[in-house]
């Protein structure tokens, strides 16, 4: 079970570039999030899907777009990179069955550590 | 003020010994608490979580919740050198949001 795919591993890119990291989940999990992280920051919501076709703004929304076509992708896209959107992403999933039907445990990919130039 | 506190660290202790991790935070609707172990290069990986005050032993780890208090702790007995690792706190308020603390680094001394 490869859980949660993350691409790319690492990228370097110039600013102003377009770049969509990609995220797969094949654990059928009906949430799915974005995460940056960053040194003294700790983990920061980007964006968040609660189920395929609906997406939400997380705490730092701004200059990254989601979309959920279906269940099991989620990929995140920045328009026009700049250097302060240099971070580590992490993109994460979980079940939000009934209330107290599960923990609400976030599954994370490996990682996307990005450098904006 | 941030929602979710931690001390940066790092804390050192002794292989053996009980290392004690601490995390505070603001919005008394929080209803879930998490603690997440990050080694480092790697992802975040859930050790425990607990609902209702008081405390939730799970091996060598015992999470314990104080909520009139508004603080989470996490203790781990008879440290080793493998639970050196970087410690993230995280609160949830309803289904969608699940805000982490910026961790507290343990270092545990051979």
């Amino acid at each position: 079970i490869a859980g949660i795919t993350q691409a790319p591993t690492s990228q370097i890119l110039a600013a102003g570039r377009r770049m969509t990291l990609r995220c797969t989940q094949d654990m059928r999990h009906n949430a799915m999030y974005w995460y940056r992280q960053d040194l003294g920051l700790g983990l920061r919501l980007i964006h968040y899907s609660n189920t395929a076709g609906t997406t939400g703004k997380g705490e730092v929304p701004d200059g990254y777009s989601v979309s959920r076509a279906n269940t099991d992708d989620f990929p995140l896209t920045l328009a026009s990179a700049v250097p302060s959107q240099t971070s580590v992403y992490f993109c994460a999933s979980s079940d939000l069955g009934l209330a107290g039907s599960n923990t609400g445990e976030l599954f994370f990919g490996e990682g996307s550590r990005l450098t904006v130039l | 003020q941030k929602e979710v506190e931690q001390n940066s660290g790092p804390l050192s202790v002794p292989e053996g010994a009980i290392a004690s991790l601490n995390c505070t935070y603001s919005d008394r609707g929080s209803q879930s608490f998490f603690w997440y172990r990050q080694y480092s290069g790697k992802s975040p990986e859930l050790i425990m979580f607990i609902y209702s005050n008081g405390d939730k032993e799970d091996g060598r780890f015992t999470a314990q919740l104080n909520k009139a208090s508004q603080y989470v702790s996490l203790l781990i007995r008879d440290s080793q050198p493998s639970d050196s690792a970087t410690y993230l706190c995280a609160v949830r308020r309803g289904f969608q949001k699940l805000v982490f603390g910026t961790g507290t680094r343990l270092l545990v001394s051979p």
